[in-house]
């Protein structure tokens, strides 16, 4: 079974610019889960979703969004990227919802804002 | 403040020694999971301790949970260069797929 993919695995923008990451879930996973991780910060949940509806929310701004698919893929978006949006993003899907379910996560995504 | 608390951040030891890894909060839960984390991948689960006074045991990884839920040690015993990697504990949050992170312990093995 084909693990959780993410793309591109590599990024560089520049401020001002906006992006967008993408997330395969382990087949048959409906719920997919975003990460970010810094080294200042450590990694900090940034939303959940779950049947194509957002189930949680990170305290992260409004820049970050994100959405869900019918086939459960997801993607998020950052708008006007800031150079503190410099980080390595990172998706996890699972089963179903809650803390009780093993999250499986992807290679992460690294994005570097110049 | 951080809700977990993860000493030492940073450890380097030579090969075949053995090392404990902490991780601590004030807040009680009903389960900790340790993760880890190897250069260039997301985290991978490890362990899940639900008990208080709860240990598990991994090939050479040894986990334990306090017996107040507050709190969680690593051991590794004889210590190899594949055990390199950032070590995380983490618990869940009430009834989301949420996972609160604590700050990691970075562990370098020396050949």
């Amino acid at each position: 079974k084909a693990g959780v993919t993410q793309t591109p695995r590599y990024l560089i923008k520049t401020r001002g610019q906006q992006v967008t990451l993408s997330c395969s879930p382990i087949s048959g996973h409906r719920s997919v889960s975003w990460y970010q991780q810094t080294p200042g910060q450590g990694l900090q949940f940034l939303f959940e979703y779950f049947s194509e509806t957002q189930r949680n929310k990170g305290n992260f701004p409004g820049r970050f969004s994100g959405r869900q698919f019918s086939n459960s893929r997801s993607e998020m978006n950052v708008s006007t990227l800031e150079l503190g949006d410099s980080a390595l993003y990172l998706c996890a899907s699972s089963l179903a919802q809650g803390r009780k379910e093993t999250q499986y996560f992807g290679p992460g995504t690294r994005l570097l804002v110049l | 403040t951080q809700l977990l608390e993860q000493s030492p951040q940073f450890l380097s030891i030579q090969e075949g020694e053995n090392l404990t890894v902490y991780c601590n909060s004030s807040s009680v839960f009903s389960s900790l999971q340790w993760y880890r984390q190897e250069p260039g991948e997301g985290p991978v689960l490890l362990v899940t301790v639900v008990t208080g006074g709860e240990v598990k045991k991994l090939k050479r990884l040894t986990f334990q949970f306090g017996d107040a839920r507050k709190d969680s040690s690593l051991h590794i015993t004889a210590a190899q260069p594949g055990d390199t990697g950032l070590y995380l504990c983490a618990v869940g949050y009430s009834s989301a797929s949420k996972i609160i992170f604590g700050s990691g312990t970075r562990l370098s093995i020396r050949p």
